[in-house]
């Protein structure tokens, strides 16, 4: 059975620097065709895609954010890294962690999702 | 950027059938698929290869795909399947992924 979970601080100051963590079970980031991406949701509003990264190390970014992401990945620990710099009060959201098989589901697409963390970011 | 168009809303009565639309460039190329999301929860895929349908999701969900359009059909809908749904995509190289704007489901 895969499970993701999110972790990480919940309140941030505007530039400060957002560290999440996704901590996995049921697969591995080692499979081939294997990722676990980054997504979040402003309260009230759309899904956007953040980050993915790939069994191999390949990382792929939103192109809008690309600057101020990056995306990690411990093979050893289960676990999937998310560093967004600079944060802005419009950063405020719900940010969840997901699972990708693109060699079973194709390529865009999570098949399972984390229960999201809300990252609020406030003086 | 790439984008994807979805309706903001769809409202149907119990027991009809709703579509709802998704259009994207890419979509002849790349797979489209879609995830519903009910209040304060996670979203949950319900389609995936355009028309693949993963084990657990009830068969009154279905996809399909036509040029640059994907559409998710929902056959003898039920109250309990009133919530956002999402389509999603890479774009044509496969360089980043996409999330259409939602699309409101109300269950009249």
């Amino acid at each position: 059975q895969i499970t993701l979970k999110e972790s990480g601080l919940t309140l941030v100051k505007p530039t400060q620097t957002l560290t999440l963590t996704c901590t996995f079970s049921g697969f591995s980031l080692s499979t081939s065709g294997v990722g676990v991406g980054w997504i979040r949701q402003p309260p009230g509003k759309t899904l956007e895609w953040l980050a993915l990264i790939y069994w191999n190390d390949d990382e792929r970014y939103s192109p809008s954010l690309k600057t101020r992401l990056s995306i990690t990945k411990d093979t050893s620990l289960n676990q999937v890294v998310l560093t967004m710099t600079d944060m802005d009060p419009v950063d405020t959201a719900t940010y969840y962690c997901a699972h990708a098989d693109v060699n079973f589901f194709g390529s865009g697409t999570y098949s399972r999702w984390g229960q999201g963390t809300l990252v609020t970011v406030s003086s | 950027s790439y984008e994807l168009t979805q309706p903001p809303s769809v409202s149907v009565s119990p027991g009809q059938t709703a579509r709802i639309t998704c259009s994207g460039d890419a979509l002849p190329k790349q797979y489209g698929s879609w995830y519903q999301q009910k209040p304060g929860q996670a979203p949950v895929m319900v389609i995936y290869k355009d028309r693949e349908r993963p084990s657990g999701i009830p068969e009154r969900f279905s996809g399909s795909s036509s040029g640059t359009t994907v559409t998710l059909t929902i056959s003898g809908v039920q109250a309990e399947d009133e919530a956002d749904y999402y389509c999603q995509s890479p774009d044509s190289s496969d360089t980043y992924w996409v999330f259409g704007g939602g699309t409101k489901l109300t269950v009249l």
